[in-house]
């Protein structure tokens, strides 16, 4: 079956440290790639993602780097903010297959930033 | 637009009451999902409606209901809740293009309180 693994947390970082979060899959077939943030209180919002091998994801300073030889999404940022501090998940969105229309997510990794 | 609204935003309940939660998109999409989430983990899928259809349960206990009246809403109905049924309720939706693959927008959740 499909399998996420993310780094355990929680991270503390000082503001404008560099950030890396890192995520593993197990798939069949090429799924597509995501990371998720959840602010406190709020939704799931999308982050970013990458649909094929090679392609990179990137939005509000973040990046992820879909690596199929790796099997890998690292979660990237060169310098985080306070208001980054929030939980995000990493996950796959698999290739249809029958009823099959399922994300499969990370655990999670909560994330603080300190002024 | 990628926005999935959700009301209410917060609901207390007792275990006798009946209450709905409501979900509308207007991206055109044809697959809605209903997630369940408990503090600081991922989303557990409960229900996925695709063209209308109810094409996954997951094993959800019958006091919860769902409902896709059109392609643009989808309900869920809940009656006699346990305590441990508090949770954030969170709807997603995607295209429902075959081949899978596909990135799920989410609503903001409702915040539910069984007392």
């Amino acid at each position: 079956g499909n399998s996420v693994t993310q780094m355990e947390g929680p991270v503390t970082l000082s503001e404008e440290a560099f950030l890396t979060i890192n995520c593993t899959y197990t798939a069949t077939g090429y799924p597509s790639l995501f990371w998720y943030v959840q602010y406190p209180g709020e939704g799931l919002q999308l982050l970013l993602k990458a649909t094929k091998a090679d392609d990179k994801g990137s939005n509000k300073g973040f990046e992820a780097t879909y690596r199929k030889e790796t099997t890998s999404f690292h979660l990237e940022k060169g310098s985080v903010q306070v208001s980054d501090s929030a939980v995000y998940f990493c996950a796959l969105s698999p290739t249809y297959s029958g009823s099959a229309r399922q994300l499969t997510f990370g655990s999670g990794t909560q994330l603080t930033v300190l002024p | 637009d990628t926005e999935v609204t959700q009301t209410p935003k917060h609901l207390v309940m007792g275990m006798t009451n009946k209450k709905s939660l409501k979900c509308e998109q207007h991206m055109g999409h044809r697959a809605m999902y209903w997630y369940k989430q408990k503090a600081k983990k991922p989303p557990e899928l409960m229900f996925v409606y695709s063209y209308e259809k109810l094409s996954i349960n997951e094993s959800v206990p019958s006091r919860f209901s769902p409902e896709c009246p059109n392609s643009s809403l989808l309900n869920l109905h809940l009656h006699a809740l346990q305590p441990e049924d508090s949770a954030l309720y969170l709807c997603a939706s995607s295209q429902g293009a075959a081949g899978g693959r596909e990135t799920q927008y989410f609503g903001p959740g409702t915040r539910l309180l069984v007392l």
